[in-house]
């Protein structure tokens, strides 16, 4: 079946203009999650989406950052005022049901790149 | 908090060589553990995982035993190709409801014929 997909796979955009990055996961999977990962680190984690509602955001870094996921399947990250720091690759990831032994399933990225 | 080491790389190796990379965590409660593998050009994938102390995960000729009493959860291989350089992540799991892995920073292996 059709794995987690993301739009674009790549965005170039300059400081200080605003951006939307595209999570589409494994249809019936509940849980759907984003991450950020710098070059030569391990991804980390910026929100977690237990159907519609975030249910956590704790890895979201300032206020510039924004999810949502309105009808519990397709999730858009949402990058206000874009700064070069926030130049990385940005995963989406979903699971069945966001249990803590739950396979997470990952998407090929979005590579941003703030000029 | 919740955090992840694994052992610096780049590791080189030759084919049929066996490897260990070294992953310790640190957690409240008890975690999942997983390692995930990144190929060059690809998305990261799941290796194996172990759910409680003493499973052992295994795939594609990779091990790993969840050892409680050292915090550690080692990836083996006994005879590695050249289809296997790649960079490999150990990851947690601890949330209540899993809501978010912890990973490490990644080790990259190459392979040479």
């Amino acid at each position: 079946g059709a794995g987690v997909s993301q739009t674009p796979s790549n965005k170039v955009t300059e400081k200080g203009k605003y951006v939307e990055l595209r999570c589409d996961p494994i249809s019936g999977h509940t849980a759907l999650y984003w991450y950020r990962q710098s070059l030569g680190q391990g991804p980390e984690f910026l929100i977690y989406f237990q159907g519609t509602g975030a249910a956590d955001d704790s890895g979201l870094p300032n206020d510039r950052f924004f999810a949502v996921r309105p009808e519990g399947s397709v999730s858009t990250l949402k990058i206000q005022r874009t700064e070069r720091g926030d130049s990385a690759v940005y995963l989406c990831a979903s699971s069945l049901a966001g249990g803590i032994g739950d396979t997470q399933y990952f998407g090929p990225g979005t590579r941003l790149t703030v000029l | 908090g919740d955090s992840v080491t694994q052992m610096e790389g780049p590791v080189t190796l030759s084919e049929e060589a066996f490897l260990t990379i070294n992953c310790t965590y640190t957690a409240t409660g008890y975690p999942s553990l997983f390692w995930y593998v990144q190929y060059p050009g690809e998305g990261l994938q799941l290796l194996l995982k172990a759910t409680k102390a003493d499973d052992k995960g295994s795939n594609k000729g990779f091990e790993a035993t969840y050892r409680k009493e050292t915090t550690s959860f080692h990836l083996e291989k006994g005879s590695v190709q050249v289809s296997d350089s790649a960079v490999y992540f150990c990851a947690l799991s601890a949330d209540n409801y899993g809501q978010n892995f912890v990973f490490g920073p990644g080790t990259r292996l190459s392979v040479l014929p």
